[in-house]
C-alpha cells in the first residue's frame, strides 16, 4: 500500500535550519507530486509548497519563499523540506502529502495519503 | 495569495444536519478550481472527505456531501454522530498553482 513515512522530531535554535524527510513506498515515486503543509499547535493547516518528483520543479507559498527548499532523491523515493532562518513561529508539525491522482498536472488535485507528521520545535 | 474563509466553529445535536461554508475569490474557487474537504480528528492527520467539489472517496459515508457555486463551496454533514466531532478544512488552488486551505472549522456535536 502507499505509505509516506517522515523523519523524527527535531529541535533547533532560532536562526538555524531544519531538514525533514518524507520517504514514500508502494507506488512509482516520480509519478506523483508531493506537497508540504504545516500545522502549529491548535492552529489550522498552512500550505507550504509542492515538488514535482519527476522533474524536481517546485512551487512555494509566498509566505515561505526564500526560506523553504523542497528537494527529492529519486534513488530512495524520498522528498525533503528544508526551512531556514527559523524562529519560534516555525514551531509546528510538518506534514508531507501526496497528490491523490496523477495526469492532471501538479497543483490541482486533492491530497491523499499523508505522512504521519514531524514535530519541529524552535527553542533557545 | 488567495485565502479561503471558513466559520471558526459549527455545532449540532446528534442526528441533525450542519453545513460548513468555504468562501474564496475569483482567483481560486471562482476561477473554476475544484474544492476538496478534509476531516481532521483529534490527534490525527487530515483525511480527505470530499474531492473535486462533490465526490466521496470509497469508505466515506453518504452523510457527507459537498457542493460548489460561484466563489464558494459547502460541506454538509447530515445525521450528525458523536464521532464526527473534529476539524474540517477546505482546500483549493489558484491560477499560479499555489495551494491554499481554509482556516478550519471546529465541529462540536452537542
Amino acid at each position: 500500500q502507499v505509505q509516506l513515512v517522515q523523519s523524527g522530531t527535531e529541535v533547533r535554535k532560532p536562526g538555524a535550519s531544519v531538514k525533514v524527510s518524507c520517504k514514500t513506498s508502494g507506488y512509482t515515486f516520480s509519478d506523483y507530486t508531493i506537497h508540504w503543509v504545516r500545522q502549529a499547535s491548535g492552529q489550522g493547516l498552512e500550505w507550504m509548497g509542492w515538488i514535482h518528483t519527476g522533474n524536481g520543479n517546485a512551487v512555494y507559498s509566498q509566505k515561505f519563499q526564500g526560506r523553504v527548499t523542497l528537494t527529492r532523491d529519486t534513488s530512495t523515493s524520498t522528498t525533503y523540506m528544508q526551512l531556514s532562518s527559523l524562529t519560534s513561529e516555525d514551531t509546528a508539525i510538518y506534514l508531507c502529502a501526496r497528490e491523490a491522482v496523477n495526469g492532471f498536472g501538479s497543483g490541482v488535485v486533492w491530497l491523499d495519503p499523508w505522512g504521519q507528521g514531524t514535530l519541529v520545535t524552535i527553542s533557545s | 495569495q488567495s485565502v479561503l474563509t471558513q466559520p471558526p466553529s459549527v455545532s449540532g445535536a446528534p442526528g441533525q444536519r450542519v453545513t460548513i461554508s468555504c468562501t474564496g475569490s475569483g482567483a481560486d474557487i471562482g476561477a473554476g478550481f475544484d474544492v476538496h474537504w478534509y476531516q481532521q480528528l483529534p490527534g490525527r492527520v487530515p483525511k480527505v472527505l470530499i474531492y473535486n467539489n462533490n465526490n466521496r472517496p470509497s469508505g466515506v459515508p453518504d452523510r457527507f456531501s459537498g457542493s460548489r457555486s460561484g466563489t464558494s463551496a459547502s460541506l454538509a454533514i447530515s445525521g450528525l454522530q458523536p464521532e464526527d466531532e473534529g476539524d474540517y478544512y477546505c482546500h483549493s488552488y489558484d491560477a499560479t498553482l499555489h495551494g491554499m486551505f481554509g482556516g478550519g472549522t471546529k465541529l462540536t456535536v452537542l
